[in-house]
């Protein structure tokens, strides 16, 4: 039962064009959601999250969108640059009731940057 | 600050053998998350522990298995380990609720043979 999902495993953009990664979820109760990067070898760091009450968040070159009607979020990433290249994972969230104290993933997508 | 803190950062061990992964998080950070990667799959959760009690649980089977110290400090146990266990383990603490700010470690690589 897979109630994050990332439908594209890999994504390919030329340097300085924008990038946009799609998540999908099932769950209606998820009230937040997030994204990570990771880099090989390494754990995933944390980069933008949006609250179920708002459709947009915007921190810099990225920007998260969430369509709760559609149960979908994007991350942009603009104007996409070679250090980008990494795996992009999204999260979500329950409420305190629902669990909030997990993430639940999706599989990931991995973004190449070209230059 | 120091980030998190997974110990070994590899490992290799056999069919049926157990094994014990180290976790220290954040200072100051009380919650420790544990979740397993593989290949396809993303990232699994498997369990949450705050001041030493485990508040959340994933579907994995019993053999798997964390506890918390006094100091924050977590370790989690796989017994009767499976070829299919193979995978990246991560560690992620919180100074409260993850979804403020979940800082990861770089993980222990299991190897299964």
């Amino acid at each position: 039962d897979q109630q994050v999902k990332q439908n594209s495993p890999s994504l390919s953009v030329q340097e300085g064009r924008i990038s946009i990664l799609n998540c999908d979820y099932t769950n209606s109760m998820f009230d937040y959601f997030l994204w990570y990067k990771k880099y090989p070898a390494e754990g995933p760091t944390f980069l933008i999250s949006i609250s179920s009450i708002k459709d947009k968040n915007e921190d810099g070159r990225f920007t998260v969108f969430l369509n709760k009607s559609a149960k979908h979020l994007s991350l942009h990433i603009v104007p996409s640059q070679p250090g980008d290249s990494a795996v992009y994972f999204c999260a979500a969230s329950g409420n305190q009731l629902q669990g909030a104290q997990k993430l639940v993933f999706g599989q990931g997508t991995r973004l190449t940057i070209n230059p | 600050k120091a980030g998190v803190t997974q110990t070994p950062r590899y490992l290799i061990k056999t069919r049926g053998q157990q094994v014990t992964l180290s976790c220290s998080p954040i200072s100051g950070h009380r919650s420790v998350s544990w979740y397993q990667q593989t290949p396809g799959q993303g990232l699994q959760f498997l369990f949450e522990y705050f001041s030493e009690t485990q508040r959340n649980k994933g579907n994995f089977p019993g053999r798997f298995s964390g506890r918390q110290f006094s100091n924050s400090r977590s370790e989690m146990n796989v017994s009767t380990l499976e070829l299919g266990d193979s995978a990246l383990y991560l560690c992620a603490s919180s100074a409260g609720s993850p979804v403020r700010g979940y800082t990861f470690g770089s993980g222990t690589r299991l190897t299964v043979v």
